[in-house]
C-alpha cells in the first residue's frame, strides 16, 4: 500500500524542548517536503530535499532542521528556537509528470506548544 | 517575493450550480499550476493540474489558465455538498519541485 506517513498525528511540546515529526514514503519519490500551515492560511514552505543528503532552506526555515539520509524519510526537528511553533505540518513528495512535479501529502501532524 | 492570490471566501453556491475559483500569480516565469482540495482538519488532496494555456477538463473539474493575464481557475459544475471544502491555488516555478500557495478559498455548497 503505497503513501506518506506521517507521526505523530498529534504532538504536544513544553516550552523549551524539542520534538522531531517523522515522515516516510514509499512512492520512490525523489523530491520531499515540509510545510506549515496555520488556521485560514495557505502552506509555507519549511525546507525541501531533492535527493539524499542533500536540502534547502524554504521561506520559513528559522528554528526547524531536517536531515535526509534514506530516500524514504525526511523527519523535521522543531527546535526551541522556534518562536511559534504550533501549527498544522504537512510533509509532501513529489514525481515528475511530464513538464510538472507533482506533489502529495502526508495526513499531517497537529503540534501544539503547552 | 513571489505571490499567488485567491479570490477572497467564503464562496457559497447552491447544490448543482457552478462554482468558480480564481487565482492570479506574480511571477511571469511560473510553469505549472495545481489546485488542490483541502477538507477541515485533513491535508491537501491533488484535483488537477495545467500548464499549457487553455482549459483543461476532469469530470466535473474545468482548469483554466491565461498565462498572459497570470490568471487561473478551477470550475466545479454541478457542485456538490461534498464539494464543501477548501481549495488551495499552487504555482510553480523554474526552481525543481518548488510551489507557493495562495491562501485558499473556503467553498460551501448548501442543499
Amino acid at each position: 500500500d503505497g503513501g506518506i506517513t506521517q507521526s505523530p498525528k498529534y504532538l504536544f511540546r513544553k516550552e523549551g524542548q524539542n520534538v522531531t515529526l517523522s515522515c516516510e514514503q514509499n512512492l520512490n519519490h525523489d523530491a520531499m517536503y515540509w510545510y506549515r500551515q496555520d488556521p485560514g492560511q495557505g502552506l509555507r514552505l519549511i525546507y525541501y530535499s531533492q535527493i539524499v543528503n542533500d536540502f534547502q532552506k524554504g521561506d520559513i526555515a528559522e528554528g526547524y532542521s531536517v536531515s535526509r539520509e534514506k530516500k524514504e524519510s525526511f523527519p523535521l526537528t522543531v527546535t526551541s528556537a522556534q518562536k511559534n511553533p504550533t501549527a498544522f505540518y504537512l510533509c509532501a513528495s513529489s514525481m515528475r509528470t511530464g513538464l510538472t512535479d507533482t506533489q502529495y501529502f502526508g495526513p499531517g501532524t497537529r503540534l501544539t506548544v503547552l | 517575493q513571489k505571490e499567488v492570490e485567491q479570490n477572497s471566501g467564503p464562496l457559497s453556491v447552491p447544490e448543482g450550480a457552478i462554482a468558480s475559483l480564481n487565482c492570479t500569480y506574480s511571477d511571469q516565469g511560473s510553469q505549472s499550476f495545481f489546485w488542490y482540495r483541502q477538507y477541515s482538519g485533513k491535508s491537501p488532496e491533488l484535483i488537477m493540474f495545467i500548464y499549457s494555456n487553455g482549459d483543461k477538463e476532469d469530470g466535473r473539474f474545468t482548469a483554466q489558465l491565461n498565462k498572459a493575464s497570470q490568471y487561473v481557475s478551477l470550475l466545479i459544475r454541478d457542485s456538490q455538498p461534498s464539494d464543501s471544502a477548501t481549495y488551495l491555488c499552487a504555482v510553480g516555478g523554474t526552481s525543481y519541485g518548488k510551489l507557493t500557495f495562495g491562501q485558499g478559498t473556503i467553498l460551501t455548497v448548501h442543499p
